[in-house]
């Protein structure tokens, strides 16, 4: 199975301010039938599903705000939150989709400072 | 867009089954993918197999092989999960998630909380 392995566990970041999010997968998750990253963001909020944000690596899902960014390739990538929201306040996840059998990372818990 | 409604909250005991189901509405249930996803009281997401309606079978993670049973109903848009052997570390919110074929999940059920006691 492709492992995911997120950096950090938590943190805790300023409003306004910028939070970063990596994600690494134990292989390569690109899907050759289009040379994209099959690599996924999502968000969840306590008591709430998951929440897709960003397909593709870097393919922001409609209606999620354009602070929101997802950048990488290949085994390394990023989900990066250019200005913290008091709303943003959430864990989040990848996952992998380039295999049959899904992997999500462990999960990064963002609050405010 | 594809709305997932779950069947409710269980309580079983250690060493019997649960079976929990998913109706789909808003797409084309034959071709989309289902997964199922739980979820552990304050854990992270953890993947546990999924099942394309019109072919059929089901792929499952290895931790849960032999143990758990992904069905899907065409002719009701449902989908099911069944695990069986239930043991306290079951104790979890379990997901049903929609995608299709090589794409993340853009629809989520609201989750079924399966408690097991012993």
């Amino acid at each position: 199975d492709i492992v995911m392995t997120q950096s950090p566990d938590s943190l805790a970041v300023s409003l306004g301010e910028r939070a970063t999010i990596n994600c690494k997968s134990s292989q390569s998750v690109l899907y050759s039938s289009n040379n994209k990253n099959s690599l996924a963001w999502y968000q969840q909020k306590p008591g709430q599903p998951p929440k897709l944000l960003i397909s593709w690596a870097s393919t922001r899902e409609s209606g999620v705000p354009d602070r929101f960014s997802g950048s990488g390739s290949g085994t390394d990538f990023t989900l990066t939150i250019s200005s913290l929201q008091a709303e943003d306040v959430a864990v989040y996840f990848c996952q992998q989709y380039s295999s049959t059998l899904r992997t999500f990372g462990q999960g990064t818990k963002v609050e405010v400072k | 867009q594809v709305q997932l409604v779950q069947s409710g909250a269980e309580v079983k005991k250690s060493g019997s089954s649960v079976k929990v189901s998913c109706k789909a509405s808003g797409g084309t249930f034959t071709s989309d993918s289902f997964s199922w996803v739980r979820q552990a009281p304050g854990q992270g997401l953890e993947w546990m197999g999924g099942i394309i309606p019109m072919f059929g079978t089901a792929n499952y993670a290895q931790k849960f092989e032999g143990r758990v049973t992904i069905t899907a109903d065409e002719s009701t848009s449902t989908a099911y999960m069944e695990l069986s052997s239930l043991r306290s570390e079951d104790t979890a919110t379990y997901y049903c998630a929609r995608g299709v074929t090589a794409s993340p999940y853009d629809s989520w059920g609201q989750g079924t909380l399966v408690a097991v006691f012993s």
